[in-house]
């Protein structure tokens, strides 16, 4: 089974700088790589995702990620935070579940960000 | 289109209790799949139900049940509730889920409190 590690449980930034979320994944196989966003007392909601082709992946509300097959690696980045990015980050790995012919998703445990004004 | 529902959005039980939670699917949408959300273990996988059928199920003991309707609403129930299973239960949706490379849709979930 695959797994993902994301590395900072809390970052904080102050509007206007550089966001940086973690993610490392562990997979025998090219993987597929998810990134969602979940607000207060909702569900989540995908921000990007790597499938094949480029590297480096655009999502929305100017979030992008770049996949790093050398380093094992899915970092999120946005160039300046604004206040609406207060969530919580979830990096996830696409799973083939064992014996089976489908796929789940495999989560890290999350990335808190807050935004200082 | 309408996203995934998921009723109730809050639910309080006592243990020992059983409980039912609801998902509809994205219009078009044959395969929902249920996550479970603790601030301990996070996201974990349930099961994913395709076609009315069960095609593959997380390490949840047996109490944890669900089934798939012909059109695609999907229903979770937990029987006899113990404390631990206070979460956030998560319901989500895509076509097939047989490429690894579908995005899946999450609804807003049902936070269920056990006492």
């Amino acid at each position: 089974a695959q797994s993902v590690t994301q590395l900072g449980s809390h970052v904080s930034v102050s509007e206007g700088a550089l966001v940086l979320l973690r993610c490392n994944y562990s997979s025998s196989v090219p993987p597929y790589l998810f990134w969602y966003v979940q607000y207060p007392n909702q569900g989540l909601q995908l921000l990007l995702k790597y499938t094949t082709g480029a590297t480096l992946v655009k999502g929305i509300n100017g979030f992008e990620a770049e996949f790093k097959k050398s380093e094992t690696s899915f970092h999120l980045t946005k160039p300046s935070a604004h206040m609406s990015d207060a969530a919580e980050y979830f990096c996830a790995v696409s799973d083939r579940i064992s014996g089976g012919s489908n796929y789940k998703l495999t989560f890290g445990k999350g990335t808190l960000l807050t935004v200082n004004p | 289109k309408a996203g995934v529902t998921q009723t109730p959005r809050y639910l309080i039980k006592t243990r020992g209790q059983q409980v039912t939670l609801s998902c509809s699917p994205i219009s078009g949408h044959r395969s929902v799949s249920w996550y479970q959300q603790t601030p301990g273990q996070g996201l974990q996988f349930l099961f994913e139900y395709f076609s009315e059928t069960q095609r593959n199920k997380g390490n949840f003991p047996g109490r944890f049940s669900g089934r798939q309707f012909s059109n695609s609403r999907s229903e979770m129930n937990v029987s006899t509730l113990e404390l631990g299973d206070s979460a956030l239960y998560l319901c989500a949706s895509s076509w097939e889920q047989v490429r690894g490379s579908e995005t899946q849709y999450f609804g807003p979930g049902t936070r269920l409190l056990v006492l």
